[in-house]
């Protein structure tokens, strides 16, 4: 049963602190999507790729987020320096173009 | 910018009840509609996806019908039971011309729903 892995599952850091969120996709899926989710703002596209290329990071802080998958197999999101409105819980998700994603467990991050 | 919104945000009912769940989007040129259900500190499901040229989608006991031009989707679950109990989220993928679909899914609330015994 193939599925979308993420470490660490739970994160608990001092605001400063990098922080940095590994997601393994589907073996196959080409598209890697990265949520966060919110109880104000609800889910929000943070980044996606295809094949590996970053298309669309509108949705991302970007003086303190970056998103790269070094390769095929890994995906990371990196919080630098990380703040309190960044708790959150940032899902991971991977597909095929214009299917429907399948969505990992989530990292839940919480910044003291 | 389009956005999605679903009401109720919460609804409890007994086991056995049939009920709907109502999602609403403020463009209509939508790509695809999907339902999904997530559990408590789990990652979201997917349930069902309606195409923009389809009017409805069935799964065991959930239908979907979508109405684009009115801007609205329904969810409809029959004969409710305990382990239905769970967040339903409403998410849309705009249209890009030409190449069709964008897997940018924008994501309503969600609903929690609680199916009581």
């Amino acid at each position: 049963d193939a599925r979308v892995t993420q470490t660490p599952r739970h994160k608990v850091t001092e605001m400063g602190q990098e922080v940095t969120m590994r997601c393994q996709p589907i073996l196959g899926h080409n598209t890697v999507f990265w949520y966060r989710q919110t109880m104000m703002q609800g889910l929000e596209l943070l980044a996606y790729f295809r094949n590996r290329a970053p298309l669309d990071d509108s949705g991302m802080p970007k003086d303190r987020f970056s998103a790269e998958m070094p390769d095929a197999t890994l995906a990371t999101l990196k919080i630098q320096p990380s703040e309190p409105r960044d708790s959150a819980v940032y899902f991971c998700a991977s597909g095929l173009a214009l299917a429907y994603p399948y969505f990992g467990p989530g990292t839940r991050l919480l910044v003291l | 910018k389009q956005e999605v919104t679903q009401i109720p945000a919460a609804l409890s009912v007994p086991e056995g009840e049939n009920l709907v769940l109502n999602c609403s989007f403020t463009d209509s040129a939508i790509y695809n509609l999907q339902w999904f259900r997530q559990d408590p500190g789990k990652g979201l499901t997917s349930l069902l996806l309606i195409q923009s040229s389809q009017r409805e989608q069935t799964s065991g006991r959930l239908n979907a019908s979508l109405d684009k031009s009115s801007g609205r989707s329904t969810l409809y679950i029959a004969a409710s039971q305990p382990g239905d109990s769970a967040t339903y989220l409403c998410a849309v993928s705009g249209f890009i011309f030409p190449q069709g679909g964008s897997e940018k899914l924008v994501f309503g609330k969600g609903t929690k729903l609680t199916v009581n015994p």
